[in-house]
């Protein structure tokens, strides 16, 4: 168990440009999310695959987000013409089906917009 | 809907006293818990869960916490802290009945230790 694994750690950009984050899950675990963390707050469900069929997005998943887990291992997250609300730690975690399994976190990719 | 309040936002106990964090959910269905902790700068580790059965359930680093429906509550707790139990605490909870997979947390209660 390598534990779930998100790159880049940390991204800074400018307001308007695109940044892509990658979440590699637990091997075995087929259930992969997404969550944003703003400061002071708790995580914040944004959308969730099972295998590569991504089966539910959140209300906060505006049109400019993306999430894809093309071969069902690995899964980017991309946001496009970034603004200065998306400042935030975005959250990957994994775990097994049935849904009650718990999720595993990894440290999380801290996005600072100037 | 799903909810969770955690009603203390920062604690401060001294070291080797023991410590209660309180959660309290809203769900209607059966809820599965979780409590998780959080370093800064970090991601979420899972101190314990609860899913069903007894309602005390022990976690790792000697946490443990009570399941108690009457009260929608799943308090953590532990009898002595150590300075480095300083941290975010996160309750959350599930519902097993639900075809959302998605789990609702807490706005967390920060833990500091007094030495």
């Amino acid at each position: 168990d390598t534990g779930v694994s998100q790159d880049p750690r940390h991204k800074i950009t400018k307001r308007g440009q695109n940044v892509t984050f990658r979440c590699d899950p637990i091997s075995e675990h087929n259930r992969l999310y997404w969550y944003r963390q703003t400061l002071g707050q708790g995580p914040e469900f944004l959308t969730y695959f099972q295998n590569e069929a991504q089966l539910e997005k959140s209300r906060l998943l505006s049109d400019r987000f993306s999430a894809e887990r093309p071969k069902g291992s690995f899964s980017t997250l991309e946001i496009q013409r970034t603004e200065q609300g998306d400042s935030a730690m975005y959250l990957c975690a994994s775990s097994r089906t049935p849904q009650n399994q718990p999720q595993h976190f990894g440290d999380g990719t801290r996005l600072s917009i100037l | 809907a799903q909810s969770v309040t955690q009603p203390d936002i920062h604690i401060t106990v001294s070291e080797g006293a023991s410590l209660e964090l309180r959660c309290n959910y809203s769900y209607g269905a059966t809820p599965y818990l979780f409590w998780y902790v959080q370093s800064p700068g970090q991601g979420l580790q899972l101190l314990l869960k609860y899913f069903s059965g007894d309602t005390l359930v022990q976690g790792i680093k000697g946490f443990e916490a009570e399941f108690k429906r009457s009260q929608s509550s799943f308090n953590l707790r532990k009898p002595s802290v150590h300075w480095s139990d300083a941290a975010e605490y996160f309750c959350a909870v599930g519902a097993l009945e639900s075809s959302a997979s998605k789990i609702i947390f807490g706005s967390g209660t920060r833990l500091s230790i007094r030495p």
